[in-house]
């Protein structure tokens, strides 16, 4: 299958500071990627979706000054986590879709955010 | 009611038997179907990706659809104590964006 890369895999940072996670199509086009959130033992959040040069689509209840999206290119999107707390510590899961791929969705190994 | 509804488990059975995981789904629309399995601390691996009704093999992995009733399965053949993961099926509606995904179920083979 295609490959989504996600950096880093885990991170620790102070709360009051900005944290990116990276999140890379290896090897197809990925003209949509998808952010989740997901809590221990539960299923996975979506927190917003991103076309390639579009603005992202927040979820409901997903504050978007918070949670900065940006999908410059079709291999490259980042999530910032901005002025993090420790209520924000979970694991960050991105996904991608490319016209390559037809309806198939391909997601990174996940990124472990600890603010503390 | 949620779109895809997918017992959580925990559903545990012994190496070498056969697992049957399911979800059930609300909208007609959803055309293509998907499983994915999550090993702890990790992001969703695709398994089976199927379209429309039918059956799909790959290995010990069997996927299969019934539109017509609005189920979805996923069978693993004699399972091995490496299949212990969560198992999420996941759903879409042609020309949309977004998957919907069941709340996963969580599976343990034990030895």
């Amino acid at each position: 299958g295609a490959v989504v890369s996600q950096h880093p895999s885990w991170v620790i940072c102070k709360s009051g500071t900005s944290v990116k996670i990276e999140c890379r199509s290896l090897d197809f086009q990925a003209t949509t990627m998808f952010w989740y959130r997901q809590f221990p033992k539960q299923s996975l959040m979506l927190m917003a979706t991103s076309n390639e040069g579009s603005k992202a689509t927040y979820e409901q209840g997903v504050e978007k000054d918070k949670f900065l999206i940006n999908h410059a290119s079709l291999t490259l999107s980042t999530l910032t986590v901005t002025s993090a707390h420790p209520e924000d510590s979970s694991f960050y899961i991105c996904s991608a879709r490319g016209p390559q791929l037809g309806s198939e969705a391909f997601f990174g190994q996940g990124t472990r955010l600890t603010v503390v | 009611q949620k779109e895809v509804e997918q017992d959580p488990g925990p559903l545990s059975v012994p190496e070498g038997a056969i697992v049957s995981l399911n979800c059930t789904y609300s909208n007609s629309a959803f055309q293509y179907f998907m499983w994915y399995r999550q090993y702890s601390r990790k992001g969703p691996e695709l398994l089976m990706y199927t379209y429309s009704s039918g059956n799909k093999e790959d290995g010990r992995f069997t996927a299969q659809v019934d539109k017509s009733s609005k189920y979805i399965s996923l069978f693993i053949r004699d399972s091995q104590p490496s299949d212990s993961a969560t198992y999420l099926c996941a759903t879409l509606i042609q020309g949309a964006q977004k998957l919907v995904f069941g709340q996963g179920t969580r599976l343990t083979i034990n030895p």
